[in-house]
């Protein structure tokens, strides 16, 4: 089945710092969604993306949809405590229907004060 | 809005015990979704609902079951529970789009 390939598995650090994390898949989506899960909760939609090429912004998230759609970005800029959490890029599945939507691993972020 | 509300928030099961995990949205969202998402992992669908009355299983659905009755609930069920089953279960849910929004999950152990 399709796999989503997320880079890196975790990243420590320092408060005031920029991120960067990936999302990789051998096959072409055609949508690609991030999500942010704070310790004990359910994950939270951050950013969708719809075209490739697309660049959005969603406060200091910046999230690209890779222009040959085998891939995504996530960028963070200036970090803060509250950014930590697990990031999960996801897609949906084009080999099924119904909205179902194939999860990466996640990044987990560890912000220093 | 409460959005997409699971119960109950703990449990702790012995083996071989049954439970039903509810799972209610208030968004008259039309897809509903159950996962599973084990320590340090992603997430994995076991069950999906496009509608009411209609169910279909995701990647996991072994040893659980669904119904869908109504627009606002997708309960699901173990039937006979096993260590294998602890973990943290997530019930989403979408209208039409890609946009999955999700409950604050139920976290199981069976013992």
């Amino acid at each position: 089945g399709q796999q989503l390939n997320q880079s890196p598995q975790s990243m420590f650090i320092q408060e005031g710092e920029d991120v960067s994390m990936n999302c990789t898949s051998s096959s072409i989506f055609n949508t690609w969604l991030w999500y942010k899960q704070d310790p004990g909760e359910g994950p939270v939609l951050l950013i969708a993306l719809y075209k490739a090429g697309e660049l959005t912004s969603n406060g200091r998230l910046t999230a690209q949809f890779g222009i040959t759609r085998k891939d995504s970005f996530l960028n963070i800029s200036a970090s803060i405590p509250s950014d930590v959490g697990i990031y999960f890029c996801a897609g949906p599945s084009t080999e099924t229907s119904g909205s179902r939507l194939t999860f990466g691993e996640g990044t987990q972020l560890t912000v220093n004060p | 809005n409460a959005g997409v509300t699971q119960t109950p928030k703990f449990r702790i099961l012995k083996i071989g015990q049954s439970m039903t995990l509810q799972c209610t949205q208030d968004m008259n969202h039309n897809y509903m979704y159950w996962y599973r998402q084990d320590p340090g992992m992603g997430l994995k669908l076991i069950y999906y609902s496009v509608g009411a009355g209609i169910t279909d299983k995701g990647e996991v659905p072994n040893g659980y079951n669904v119904s869908r009755s109504t627009t606002e609930d997708f309960p699901l069920r173990l039937e006979l529970a096993a260590p294998s089953q602890t973990s943290v279960y997530f019930c989403a849910s979408s209208y039409v789009s890609y946009e999955q929004y999700f409950g604050p999950g139920t976290r199981l152990t069976v013992t």
